[in-house]
């Protein structure tokens, strides 16, 4: 069954941890890419690859980190830079140029 | 810089009523446009999108939208909604071979049957 998924769903850290958030996709898909989602301010891209090894900043990169060593797997490190890192964090692919992007199911992340 | 901006944020409407959201960009160039629908616990996913031809681009579930370049709109419609439809509804739009998408802020449609 191809698809995205992101673990964990749910994800609680204390201040001044880093924690990453993995994103995994079976479609063969190029590009893949990392938002942050907030109530009333749709998404924001963070971070976006096009291919393995090689990735570009989005909008919103301050206090992230990511990593693209193979084409199925873009993980997302949010750092303890990060001052506002409570929010719900999707991930999408997409084949390539300008097509549809698909999303996984998202992780909600929660600073206490 | 490029933009998309929703006209709505919240709608309500009864069952069976017709839904217009409204959808308009800033870029003057080739576009591509698009609408997602995130349905309450679910993944983000396409309703339709638009590249190139005609204008008026059906989707899923009987919404369609239809691209009017003059007025830099890209409005999503359905003649009749069902409490199912209850969801927050995404414009977007990228331009040229561009892969990365600039999105409007949402608009959350509440259905009551």
């Amino acid at each position: 069954d191809g698809g995205i998924t992101q673990s964990p769903k749910y994800l609680f850290r204390k201040e001044g941890q880093n924690v990453t958030l993995s994103c995994e996709q079976n479609l063969n898909h190029d590009a893949m890419y990392w938002y942050r989602q907030d109530p009333g301010q749709g998404l924001r891209l963070i971070y976006y690859s096009q291919i393995v090894n090689d990735f570009q900043k989005g909008d919103i990169a301050e206090g992230y980190s990511v990593s693209r060593e193979k084409k199925e797997s873009f993980p997302l490190t949010v750092t303890s830079a990060q001052k506002n890192p409570t929010a719900f964090y999707l991930c999408a692919s997409s084949p390539g140029g300008a097509d549809t992007q698909y999303f996984g199911p998202g992780t909600r992340l929660t600073v206490l | 810089a490029q933009s998309v901006s929703q006209h709505n944020h919240h709608v309500i409407l009864s069952e069976a009523a017709s839904l217009e959201l409204g959808c308009n960009y800033s870029y003057g160039g080739t576009v591509n446009l698009f609408w997602y629908v995130q349905y309450p616990g679910q993944h983000l996913q396409l309703l339709l999108k638009y590249f190139s031809g005609d204008p008026l681009v059906k989707g899923i579930k009987g919404f369609e939208a239809e691209f009017i370049k003059s007025k830099f709109s890209f409005n999503l419609r359905k003649p009749s909604v069902q409490w199912s439809d209850t969801a927050e509804y995404f414009c977007a739009s990228s331009t040229g071979n561009n892969r990365k998408l600039i999105w409007g802020l949402g608009t959350s449609l509440a259905v009551n049957p």
